[in-house]
């Protein structure tokens, strides 16, 4: 069974537009999620981050918002560039599994 | 650039064969974690090692074993190798249990 869910395969944006990811979670142990960006033949790259204790964190055009209740997360990026067309990974840590478990990833590409 | 170097960055084999990945982790990391990203199965968590020792588990086959050196990096033996493992091998690694930086990467290709 899937923990993370990343439902959107791919995602096209206007550049200079707002990019928003989705991330669906299951397993109400998570307690600190991450958002990872990975170009094709290179390893992740880390984004942005966010403790369960917060539902915002903002890191320059990134900002994750986290619904406990929902246990729902997204990534909201503004504006969005050219260089943002890559895969984006959601990630989670802690209910019990000790390393990331990674949602399929979401292709954004991001149009002039 | 993340700071975790891994090498070789590709490597052809054979069915049956058996072949060893490198890690060197950030300055100061002293946990490594490997993560293989398959096609159909995502990346996915293999083995953590925490300065020195196996810490935790993940979908790793007991073909494949780890270890981590006095110096903190890393290498992962994958044996008896099947078309199936044919993927891309990454290692994290962080400081504690925070966030992880990944490597490049080992592209594996079994023929």
């Amino acid at each position: 069974d899937q923990q993370v869910k990343q439902n959107s395969p791919s995602l096209s944006v206007q550049e200079g537009r707002i990019s928003i990811l989705n991330c669906d979670y299951t397993n109400s142990m998570f307690d600190y999620f991450l958002w990872y960006k990975k170009y094709p033949a290179e390893g992740p790259t880390f984004l942005i981050s966010i403790s369960s204790i917060k539902d915002k964190n903002e890191d320059g055009r990134f900002t994750v918002f986290l619904n406990k209740s929902a246990k729902h997360l997204s990534l909201h990026i503004v504006p969005s560039q050219p260089g943002d067309s890559a895969v984006y990974f959601c990630a989670a840590l802690g209910g019990g599994a000790d390393g990331l478990t990674f949602g399929k990833g979401t292709h954004l590409i991001i149009q002039p | 650039d993340s700071g975790v170097t891994q090498t070789p960055k590709h490597l052809i084999t054979a069915t049956g064969q058996r072949v060893t990945l490198r890690c060197s982790p950030r300055s100061g990391d002293l946990s490594v974690y490997w993560y293989q990203q398959s096609l159909d199965q995502g990346l996915q968590f293999l083995i953590q090692y925490y300065n020195g020792e196996e810490r935790a588990k993940g979908n790793i086959l007991e073909r494949f074993s780890a270890q981590q050196f006095p110096d903190l990096h890393s290498e992962l033996n994958l044996s008896s190798l099947e078309l199936g493992d044919s993927a891309l091998y990454f290692c994290a690694t962080t400081r504690v249990t925070d966030t992880q930086y990944f490597g490049p990467g080992t592209r594996l290709t079994v023929l």
